[in-house]
């Protein structure tokens, strides 16, 4: 149990365009999904956390204004990723947590976005 | 200083080595801490968690916890090829809290 898919897998796309991933908790309901990102050879940076049916929490640093998070149901997360430059392109990985008392996220298999 | 520092790696061992993956902390208030596994170009999966200090055993791994040294560890016994993939410790201050990942390291198992 606790399935995370991501679509799309991955997306080419010309810089200034709009993408959109959408993250789905397969077999649970997620009142909180978490989105991050990951350069090569480094570790996931969080971007924002999604609560459902409220606005996201974004961290540090990140354009909430660049990267919409839409969290309207409570299986499926979207992240917009507006106008997007070469420099956006990344690995995208969505989590959603699970309440057991304890802090475990099931992660999405990613997200592989080029801006040209 | 980074909130969580991991051996930068990576990481090549014959089969069946025991390996040793560790990670050290600067937050005192971390509680809640995990190991993932990652293999290329998929999400992380959940190997491994533990609350506060002690070991944790799991077949061929175990987890440790000493939040005295604010250190964390894994252990993965018999090692195998298939073990080949990049592990990630994380760590949160609360059940519900975000969590705080190692940069990860690359382990590679030589047949």
């Amino acid at each position: 149990g606790a399935v995370v898919s991501q679509h799309p897998s991955w997306v080419i796309c010309k810089s200034g365009t709009s993408v959109k991933i959408e993250c789905r908790s397969l077999d649970f309901q997620a009142t909180t999904m978490f989105w991050y990102r990951q350069f090569p050879k480094q570790s996931l940076m969080l971007m924002a956390t999604s609560n459902e049916g409220s606005k996201a929490t974004y961290e540090q640093g990140v354009e909430k204004d660049k990267f919409l998070i839409n969290h309207a149901s409570l299986t499926l997360s979207t992240l917009t990723v507006t106008s997007a430059h070469p420099e956006d392109s990344s690995f995208y990985i969505c989590s959603a947590r699970v309440n057991r008392g304890y802090n475990e996220q099931f992660f999405g298999p990613g997200t592989r976005l080029t801006v040209l | 200083q980074k909130e969580v520092e991991q051996d930068p790696g990576p990481l090549s061992v014959p089969e069946g080595a025991i390996v040793s993956l560790n990670c050290t902390y600067s937050n005192s208030a971390f509680q809640y801490f995990m190991w993932y596994r990652q293999y290329s170009r998929k999400g992380p999966e959940l190997l491994m968690y533990t609350y506060s200090s002690g070991n944790k055993e799991d077949g061929r791994f175990t987890a440790q916890v000493d939040k005295s040294s604010k250190y964390i560890s894994l252990f993965i016994r018999d090692s195998q090829p298939s073990d080949s993939a990049t592990y990630l410790c994380a760590m949160s201050t609360g059940a519900n809290s975000k969590l705080t990942f190692g940069k990860g390291i690359t382990l590679s198992v030589r047949p």
